[in-house]
């Protein structure tokens, strides 16, 4: 079964430092979902790709978050730099395209991110 | 913007009890409901949807009901197996927003043995 991969896993870093997580998702896939997950909460969007332009960025801070989907397959989210409050588990989904009203969104593992 | 609240925050339910979890949401324009399933350390899974076109659909143990009018969606899970405790979230998403969905807050769910 095709699944959304993800990595690292798990990222520990300090405040100010710079970190990036990787996502490539389900082949044929033209949209690509990055979320963000504090813990005890749902996923909040930060960025939703279609094949590599951007669709919506307005919850992504712009200041420190940069995403980016070069050859409209395989994405990067860069966290520059990091702060304590970004600690948080990051998703990765995507969704095939399709007609209609809602498109299935199929996540991967995440990558859970301390920043110390 | 679409609002989706969620409740319980957490249930605990006998195993081979019946589970029930609902949402409101706000967008009147919503018309795809998710349910998701979240287990520790993973991803959200889909585990049902429903569409604005039909007001109820099962799947084994697994019924989602849709109230346009009243702007709400429950899931109930019936026959409750140890399997079934992770925390489970709503969403709603309408296709004039590209698909975008909006999480509500979830239900940690425990199946007692």
């Amino acid at each position: 079964e095709a699944e959304v991969a993800q990595s690292p896993r798990y990222k520990i870093t300090e405040k100010s430092q710079a970190v990036a997580f990787w996502c490539d998702p389900i082949s044929g896939h033209a949209t690509l979902y990055w979320y963000r997950q504090i813990l005890g909460q749902g996923p909040e969007l930060l960025v939703q790709f279609q094949d590599e332009s951007v669709v919506d960025d307005s919850q992504l801070p712009k200041d420190r978050f940069s995403a980016e989907r070069l050859k409209g397959v395989d994405s990067t989210l860069k966290i520059q730099p990091a702060e304590l409050g970004d600690s948080a588990m990051y998703l990765c989904a995507s969704s095939p395209r399709r007609q209609g009203a809602g498109d299935i969104q199929y996540f991967g593992a995440g990558t859970r991110l301390s920043v110390l | 913007g679409e609002n989706v609240e969620q409740h319980p925050s957490t249930l605990s339910v006998q195993e081979g009890d019946s589970a029930v979890i609902k949402c409101t949401y706000s967008d009147s324009a919503s018309n795809y409901f998710p349910w998701y399933k979240q287990e520790l350390g993973k991803g959200p899974q889909l585990i049902i949807d429903i569409r604005s076109n039909v007001g109820e659909k099962k799947d084994q143990r697994i019924a989602v009901t849709l109230n346009k009018t009243a702007k709400h969606f429950s899931l109930h899970i019936t026959e409750t197996q140890p399997e079934d405790s992770a925390v489970y979230f709503c969403a709603a998403s309408s296709y004039s927003s590209a698909s975008k969905i909006i999480f509500g807050s979830g239900t940690r769910l425990s199946i007692r043995p």
